[in-house]
């Protein structure tokens, strides 16, 4: 069964602190893992995208990581800042162009002052 | 470009009343997605165009769902009729070439069926 679980379910951590959110998935033919933020009352907004090739990706403050071979993916948020507050959701893809997402249901981070 | 434009933000009916939630997609992104979000279930791919064209409907929860996409600049989702149960927010996501490639989501239509 294609399967996509996030962990922790929510953090809650200090402003500066780094932190690591994770992401596991059963998805097969998999074809792409992304990360997406999003924010209370709003769509979510991709952070990274990452195919079976890559290993890790940055975008800013954040960088994801994929090992394909144990099918894990990370989310490690560096300096984190009150803004960083938010929903993170992994969202794997799977099959050729007309595959089909699946979706974690998302780690709610709460950043404190 | 704005990005994807949804349209109510926010839609309160009666159960048994029709709902139209609509979406203007980004030129030229050949892509349509709707959404379904609840604390419950969290989103929920509900229908996926082509190029105008529905590939996958699999995700609609019954019959009394139905989304269509007449030109490449405008989709609808309705409901008819609702049910409170079919209260969440409701996105609408745009991608220049199927599923595979970055998605761009609209603001999205918090809808409450009461």
């Amino acid at each position: 069964k294609n399967q996509v679980e996030q962990s922790p379910q929510s953090l809650i951590i200090l402003e500066g602190k780094n932190c690591t959110l994770q992401c596991n998935y059963t998805v097969s033919p998999f074809s792409n893992l992304r990360w997406y933020k999003q924010d209370t009352g709003r769509g979510p907004v991709s952070l990274t995208i990452m195919t079976f090739s890559e290993n890790t990706k940055s975008n800013g403050r954040y960088t994801a990581t994929l090992d394909a071979d144990t099918k894990q993916s990370s989310l490690h948020i560096t300096a984190s800042q009150l803004s960083d507050s938010a929903s993170y959701i992994c969202v794997v893809s799977a099959g050729s162009t007309l595959g089909r997402l699946y979706f974690g249901r998302g780690t709610q981070l709460t950043v404190w002052p | 470009d704005a990005g994807v434009i949804q349209s109510p933000r926010h839609e309160v009916t009666e159960m048994g009343q029709e709902v139209t939630l609509r979406c203007k997609p980004i030129s030229g992104h050949n892509s349509l997605f709707w959404y379904r979000q609840t604390m419950m279930r969290g989103l929920e791919l509900l229908i996926y165009f082509n190029n105008n064209v529905p590939i996958d409907d699999s995700g609609m929860p019954e019959d009394r769902f139905s989304a269509k996409m007449p030109n490449a600049s405008f989709s609808t989702l309705k409901i008819q009729p609702s049910e409170p149960r079919d209260s969440a927010v409701y996105f609408c996501a745009n991608s220049l070439a199927g599923m595979n490639t970055e998605a761009f989501f609209g603001q999205g239509t918090r809808l409450t069926v009461v």
